[in-house]
């Protein structure tokens, strides 16, 4: 199985920071690499696919980049609905594996 | 607009069965690859299978620790997709996701939380 892997497991930040979430895969997955967003009791939301492009509606502030086994989501500037948890999941084998997640929280 | 709504879900003891249920509307149903993904309490996502397209034969993949145990269906005159659940474990108390499997899961549904106790 491929283990997903995230940094760091929480980070606190203030609205308008610029925030990096790196993921690593313990073999490489080429860009098959999706980056969700949870908020509580809530369901997870799609924001980055195939590794660098944007689902439709998610603001342009999200980014994701990496190919292989080192990927990064990055938040350009941090608005006050960001506040979540962040899973990456790859989809190049099965079973397919999610992060842990990475909690990013108001400072 | 993709919309897709889990049901089914309650209080199993230890060893029982359950069948969840998820009911899909705004796209072609037929035309896509269809997973499950669980949540248990407080805790990260976990995969837990596949059901591929008719043009693919319906074939499933699952995680290992469901296979035997868990088996997904689908019905694409009904638009809908199943889980069946035997032989449940207190590991598998979590919440169900319905989800749309393309570059990775593009669309969720709202979950339905199954609970393993005696």
């Amino acid at each position: 199985d491929i283990q997903m892997t995230q940094s760091p497991a929480s980070l606190s930040a203030s609205v308008g920071d610029r925030v990096t979430i790196t993921c690593r895969a313990s073999q490489g997955i080429s860009g098959s690499l999706t980056w969700y967003q949870q908020k509580p009791e809530t369901a997870p939301k799609s924001l980055i696919y195939d590794a660098s492009s944007l689902q439709g509606g998610v603001p342009s502030r999200f980014s994701g980049s990496g190919s292989g086994t080192e990927f990064t989501l990055t938040i350009s500037s941090l608005q006050p609905e960001d506040f979540a948890t962040y899973y990456c999941q790859q989809y190049k084998s099965y079973p397919y594996t999610f992060g842990p997640g990475t909690k990013v929280d108001i400072k | 607009e993709v919309q897709l709504v889990e049901s089914g879900g309650g209080l199993v003891q230890p060893g029982g069965s359950l069948r969840l249920s998820c009911a899909a509307s705004g796209f072609t149903f037929s035309d896509h690859y269809m997973d499950w993904v669980r949540q248990a309490p407080g805790k990260g996502l976990e995969w837990v299978g596949r059901i591929r397209n008719k043009a693919k034969s319906h074939t499933t993949e699952y995680a290992a620790s469901v296979k035997g145990r868990f088996s997904i269906s689908r019905d694409d005159s009904k638009n809908s997709m199943y889980l069946q659940m035997n032989s449940l474990k207190i590991d598998d108390t979590a919440v169900y996701y319905c989800v749309r499997g393309f570059s990775g899961f593009d669309s969720w549904g709202q979950g339905t939380l199954v609970t393993v106790s005696s």
